[in-house]
């Protein structure tokens, strides 16, 4: 079945710089890519998502990469505020409807 | 937050005991999961059902049992709960046509202590 791991699992940034959190996942038949977003006490969010027929996709300050061959995808948050402060989830489809989530990687921004 | 609802949201019960957790929707979403969240391992799927009656496992069933009646209504059940089963549960809903999974809108969680 599928796996998926993320990394890291901690991640300490200064206010303003950008944060990069990586994913990789085994089920080449995986085609879509969901990431959460969950605040201290909270249920899991949407942040951004992508297709398997996309390779890059944009909302504001997050965007989010895939590379199919490598299977491997990407959160990027630029100039990083301290209400990005959470832990975030990437998950991999599989079949079914289900998705397989990563581990987590708690994000902490440094005002 | 997609009308999803879960009860009770806090629990404390002993070890043996049956236990009941509700996930309510009312977005008529037909696909409907059971997670639960402990640190380190993220979200791991329970039970799923892709519609009224319709069950499957997920990767963690075993102790656990589910029914859905009604498309609204999503119940897990622990027949006999155990320490093990201390965690936080997530019930979540998604609509998905025919181009595959989709966004899964999650519950508020269910913090449940197993003494």
């Amino acid at each position: 079945g599928e796996n998926v791991e993320q990394h890291p699992s901690t991640l300490s940034v200064q206010e303003g710089d950008s944060a990069v959190i990586k994913c990789t996942y085994s089920d080449s038949a995986s085609n879509y890519f969901p990431w959460y977003k969950q605040e201290l006490g909270k249920r899991p969010q949407l942040i951004i998502d992508i297709r398997s027929n996309v390779g890059e996709k944009k909302d504001q300050r997050i965007a989010v990469t895939l590379n199919k061959t490598a299977k491997h995808f990407s959160l990027h948050i630029t100039e990083t505020q301290p209400e990005d402060s959470a832990v975030y989830f990437c998950a991999a489809s599989t079949g079914g409807n289900k998705l397989v989530f990563g581990a987590g990687t708690i994000l902490r921004v440094k005002s | 937050d997609a009308g999803i609802t879960q009860s009770p949201r806090h629990k404390v019960t002993e070890t043996g005991t049956p236990v009941t957790l509700r996930c309510h929707q009312t977005e008529n979403h037909r696909y409907m999961y059971w997670y639960r969240q402990d640190p380190g391992h993220g979200l791991r799927l329970i039970h799923y059902s892709y519609g009224v009656k319709d069950t499957d496992k997920g990767e963690v069933s075993d102790g656990y049992s589910v029914s859905r009646s009604k498309t609204e209504d999503f119940l897990l059940t622990l027949e006999s709960a155990t320490s093990s089963q201390t965690s936080v549960y997530f019930c979540a809903s998604v609509a998905t046509g025919g181009t595959g999974a989709g966004e899964q809108f999650f519950g508020p969680g269910t913090r449940l202590t197993v003494l």
